[in-house]
C-alpha cells in the first residue's frame, strides 16, 4: 500500500482567489498520476492523467504539474469559483495495476 | 453520467447477512475496479478485474469476493456482514488494463448500511 499524502486536508477561499494543493507519493516505480474532482453526493470525475516528469496539464482554470523524481504533484485553481467547491483526489499508480488514492483536499469557495 | 451503472444504490441489511453489489462498466471498458469508502476514510482499493481475470488485489477482506463475468459486468459479494462494513462501495471502469494511462470512470456508488 502506497503512502499518498495530500495537503492541506481542507481549504476555505473566497471567490476569485487562486489556490493550490499538493500530492506527495513514492517516486519509485512510478507509472502515472491521476487527479480527480469529487463533488458532494456525486462520484469522482477524472481531471488529469499525468505520466511524464515535468508534465503540465490544463483544463480551463485548473492546471497541474508533475515531478516524478521527487514524488509530488501540484494542482492549481486560478480565480476560484463556488462551483469549484469539491474534494480533489490524487492517485498515483506505482505498481502498474493499482491506483492508490490520497485522502483528498476539500476545497470550499465562498461567494 | 459516467456510463458506469451500479445497483442497488442503497441497501440496508443486518449483521451476519450476505449481499451482492452489481456493476456494469462503460461500453468497451475491459477493466473493473471496486473501491470502498467508509466514514471519514478515503477511497480504499479492493480489487480489479480485467477481461474476466483478477488483475490486482488491495485490502479486500476474506469475507468479500468478486468476479467479472463474460459480458464484463462485475459483482462484489459481501458475506457475514459486520457493522464496520457499512460504507459506500464504488465501481469504476477503464479501457486500459492497468489504469496507467486511462482514467477511471466511476459509478454513483452503492451505499450499504449494516444494522
Amino acid at each position: 500500500i502506497l503512502n499518498v499524502e495530500q495537503s492541506p486536508q481542507s481549504l476555505h477561499v473566497q471567490e476569485g482567489d487562486s489556490t493550490n494543493f499538493t500530492c506527495s507519493f513514492p517516486s519509485s516505480n512510478f507509472y502515472a498520476l491521476h487527479w480527480y474532482r469529487w463533488e458532494t453526493a456525486k462520484s469522482p470525475e477524472a481531471l488529469f492523467v499525468m505520466t511524464l516528469n515535468g508534465d503540465e496539464k490544463k483544463k480551463g482554470r485548473i492546471s497541474a504539474t508533475l515531478n516524478t523524481k521527487e514524488g509530488y504533484s501540484y494542482l492549481y485553481i486560478k480565480g476560484s469559483q463556488p462551483e469549484d467547491s469539491a474534494t480533489y483526489l490524487c492517485a498515483p499508480n506505482n505498481a502498474g495495476n493499482m491506483l492508490t488514492f490520497g485522502g483528498g483536499t476539500r476545497l470550499m469557495v465562498k461567494p | 453520467d459516467s456510463g458506469v451503472t451500479q445497483t442497488p444504490k442503497h441497501l440496508i441489511t443486518a449483521t451476519g447477512q450476505r449481499v451482492t453489489l452489481r456493476c456494469s462498466p462503460r461500453s468497451g471498458d475491459l477493466s473493473v475496479y471496486w473501491y470502498q469508502q467508509s466514514l471519514d476514510q478515503g477511497l480504499q482499493f479492493l480489487i480489479q478485474y480485467y477481461n474476466g481475470e483478477e488483475r490486482a488485489k488491495g485490502n479486500i477482506l476474506e469475507r468479500f469476493s468478486a468476479q467479472q463475468f463474460p459480458d464484463l459486468h462485475s459483482e462484489l459479494n459481501l458475506s457475514s456482514l459486520e457493522l464496520g462494513d457499512s460504507a459506500l462501495y464504488f465501481c469504476a471502469s477503464s479501457v486500459a488494463g492497468s489504469g496507467r494511462n486511462g482514467e477511471l470512470f466511476f459509478g454513483e456508488g452503492s451505499r450499504l448500511t449494516v444494522l
